[in-house]
């Protein structure tokens, strides 16, 4: 129950696509759902974050939608580009408690 | 920039021995925690630290031991290493944990090799 399941495993984009990238829980007691970034040898990176009682987000490129009654979550960027080309994380999180991560996604974005 | 520091960023160490890696977390944080990320999956919790009290354990064996200091940097301690030890570590600090919210900060982690 403390799992956060991930999809795709990797996913290929063109330059100017969009890139989405789901996720889904079982535990309704999560209150916080992160997304990281991670380049090749460097740590993860918060990129976006949302609260169960939104069910959207942007900054800039990247929206995060979020179905509470259905328990997914997904990350899509927008006018994807090379630079973007990185593993992204999605996680979940309660309040005194450890982040659970989702397996990754591998993305990469050919121009 | 996190402000999370880790060091030695790349160790090599034979079956059998003990290994320390040390955070340095960022200013004010007073909650630290721990994971490993074996190649090609994502980070497992191993425990956390709040004002240098464990707070919080993933499943991971004993083996695995840590500390934190008052100013708040902490350790991270693995005896009798395994193969399967072999991953990079990473250290993760916070402001606290009482609020889900709160924005936790990364290293770029330590690699461990185990041979």
């Amino acid at each position: 129950q403390q799992q956060v399941k991930q999809s795709p495993q990797s996913l290929i984009v063109q330059k100017g696509g969009i890139s989405i990238i789901n996720c889904a829980y079982e535990n309704t007691a999560f209150d916080y759902f992160p997304w990281y970034q991670q380049f090749p040898g460097k740590g993860p990176a918060l990129l976006i974050a949302i609260r169960p009682d939104v069910s959207e987000k942007k900054e800039g490129r990247f929206t995060i939608s979020f179905n509470k009654s259905a328990k997914q979550f997904s990350l899509h960027i927008m006018d994807s580009q090379p630079g973007d080309s990185a593993t992204y994380f999605c996680a979940a999180k309660t309040s005194y408690d450890k982040v659970i991560f989702g397996p990754g996604t591998s993305l990469s974005v050919i121009p | 920039e996190t402000g999370v520091t880790q060091s030695p960023t790349h160790l090599i160490k034979t079956r059998g021995q003990q290994v320390t890696l040390r955070c340095s977390s960022q200013s004010g944080h007073n909650t630290v925690s721990w994971y490993q990320q074996a190649l090609g999956q994502g980070p497992q919790f191993i425990f956390q630290y709040y004002r240098e009290e464990e707070n919080g354990r993933g499943n991971f064996p004993p083996r695995f031991s840590g500390l934190q200091f008052p100013n708040y940097s902490s350790e991270l301690n693995v005896n009798a290493l395994e193969l399967d030890d072999s991953a990079l570590y990473l250290c993760a600090s916070s402001l606290s944990n009482s609020y889900s919210g709160n924005t936790i900060y990364f290293g770029e982690g330590s690699w461990l090799t185990v041979v």
